[in-house]
């Protein structure tokens, strides 16, 4: 069981490049999520998924696309990337909006230089 | 508006008691997590209360007043693999019952 898989764990890319973060749960989870988190600072919520094919925006969307084909993929793609997208990207999936906690896969970071 | 209030860092001595408070504020509070992050390691759930009192398993409890905006995660019997953050977050209805996060307590264990 391998729980949430993210790919990849490290990444630099440079302003005005593109890319995909990979996430994928094998644990039959309606609900996913992207977050990023920046020192000092509370995790925030980029975009979410309530089950495949609906998407919604988080608290900070903007610079930022998902999709939620199956139930067990949801990729993140940045497309003009920035410096102010410098950060720990972290998915995570949930059984729904009940007591289950949330697990989260190990984290993206990312520097766009 | 919405806002969860954690220290910033704390210090404890291996074997103690420890508290770390969480304080918040938001429109529609619907149930309070706590999670602990080992650094450069992602977030893992630890508990979760939505009624006010104590909720205990093992050496951690986590406390809630829901009148005072207001839980406690205590930590006993401390542990050297207990250096981490703790990381308090509130689901708000207000907010499509997603997680607003606190910034987190770095807790530090000395010998």
């Amino acid at each position: 069981n391998a729980g949430v898989t993210q790919t990849p764990k490290f990444r630099i890319l440079k302003i005005g490049q593109s890319m995909t973060l990979q996430c994928t749960q094998d644990m039959n989870h309606n609900y996913m999520y992207w977050y990023r988190q920046d020192p000092g600072m509370g995790l925030k919520l980029i975009y979410y998924s309530v089950g495949a094919g609906i998407t919604d925006k988080g608290e900070v969307p903007n610079g930022y696309n998902v999709s939620r084909s199956t139930t067990e993929d949801f990729p993140l793609r940045l497309e003009l990337a920035a410096p102010s997208q410098t950060s720990v990207y972290f998915c995570a999936s949930s059984k729904d909006v009940t007591n289950y906690g949330y697990t989260f896969g190990s984290g993206t970071r990312l520097t766009v230089v | 508006g919405q806002n969860i209030d954690q220290p910033t860092e704390m210090t404890a001595t291996e074997g103690a008691i420890v508290q770390i408070n969480c304080t918040y504020q938001t429109s529609g509070f619907n149930g309070l997590f706590w999670y602990q992050q080992h650094a450069g390691e992602a977030p893992t759930f630890l508990s979760y209360n939505v009624l006010d009192g104590l909720e205990e398993k093992g050496r951690f409890s986590s406390f809630l007043s829901r009148s005072k905006g207001y839980s406690y995660l205590l930590l006993k019997e401390l542990q050297m693999k207990d250096s981490a953050s703790y990381l308090c977050a509130v689901r708000d209805w207000d907010s499509n019952y997603q997680l607003i996060w606190g910034a987190g307590t770095k807790l530090i264990i000395k010998p």
